[in-house]
């Protein structure tokens, strides 16, 4: 059973770059036609797209943060990242990464626990 | 971008109650919507997907329906582990858009 775990910073000053990686366990990242995806949640709001990075290597950005956010493949690692640049205090938030169901694009059926992220001098 | 909305955006209800929320996208989406039920603290879970397929483990108590640009989500009967946040999501032209969710509390 594929598990996912996010890691990064739980502080990040604004201005700043935020750099999240999730850890895919329990099966290749490589193998298979999946969207791997980060979502986050301002506290007490709702759930926000960030992105997808499909099949290891063709990225797809919400259009209200393209200019910020970066989604990269780490295959060696079995690792997918999260980069968010110039980060300020809305970008507080739980970040989740997923990978969506092996029969239906984008419905996400494996999430991670979510860290939060804060961004705050 | 398509826009997803939800009604209501909290209803109060008991156990034993029928329970129906509603997801209106902005456009056309064939049947490129998912449900998701989110507990407090927890990461989302899939409940329906495509609409109307009920993900593997999911209760049948808990149904979808729709196209286009409505959709409906039900819970026949509302147990006391259903008391949790609502998500509608969609899939289509290679975005990804959440609704602004329902919450399900005690009534």
């Amino acid at each position: 059973q594929v598990q996912l775990q996010e890691s990064g910073p739980g502080l990040v000053k604004p201005s700043q770059t935020l750099s999240l990686t999730c850890t895919v366990s329990g099966g290749s990242i490589s193998s298979g036609n999946y969207y791997w995806s980060w979502i986050r949640q301002p506290p007490g709001k709702g759930l926000e797209w960030i992105g997808y990075i499909y099949d290891t290597g063709n990225p797809y950005y919400s259009p209200s943060l393209k200019s910020r956010v970066t989604i990269s493949v780490d295959t060696s690692e079995n690792q997918f990242s999260l980069k968010l640049t110039s980060v300020t205090a809305a970008d507080t938030a739980m970040y989740y990464c997923t990978r969506d169901h092996p029969e239906v694009t984008n419905a996400y059926d494996i999430w991670g626990q979510g860290t939060m992220v804060t961004v705050s001098s | 971008d398509i826009q997803m909305t939800q009604s209501p955006s909290s209803l109060s209800a008991s156990v034993g109650d029928r329970v129906t929320i509603t997801c209106q996208a902005s456009q056309d989406i064939s049947n490129f919507l998912n449900w998701y039920q989110q507990k407090p603290g927890k990461a989302p879970k899939l409940l329906i997907y495509d609409a109307s397929n009920l993900q593997t483990g999911v209760p049948s108590r808990f149904s979808g329906s729709g196209s286009g640009t409505d959709f409906t989500f039900t819970i026949s009967s509302l147990q006391p582990e259903d008391f949790a946040t609502y998500y509608c999501q969609q899939y289509d032209n290679l975005e990804v858009t959440f609704g602004p969710g329902t919450t399900v509390d005690i009534k």
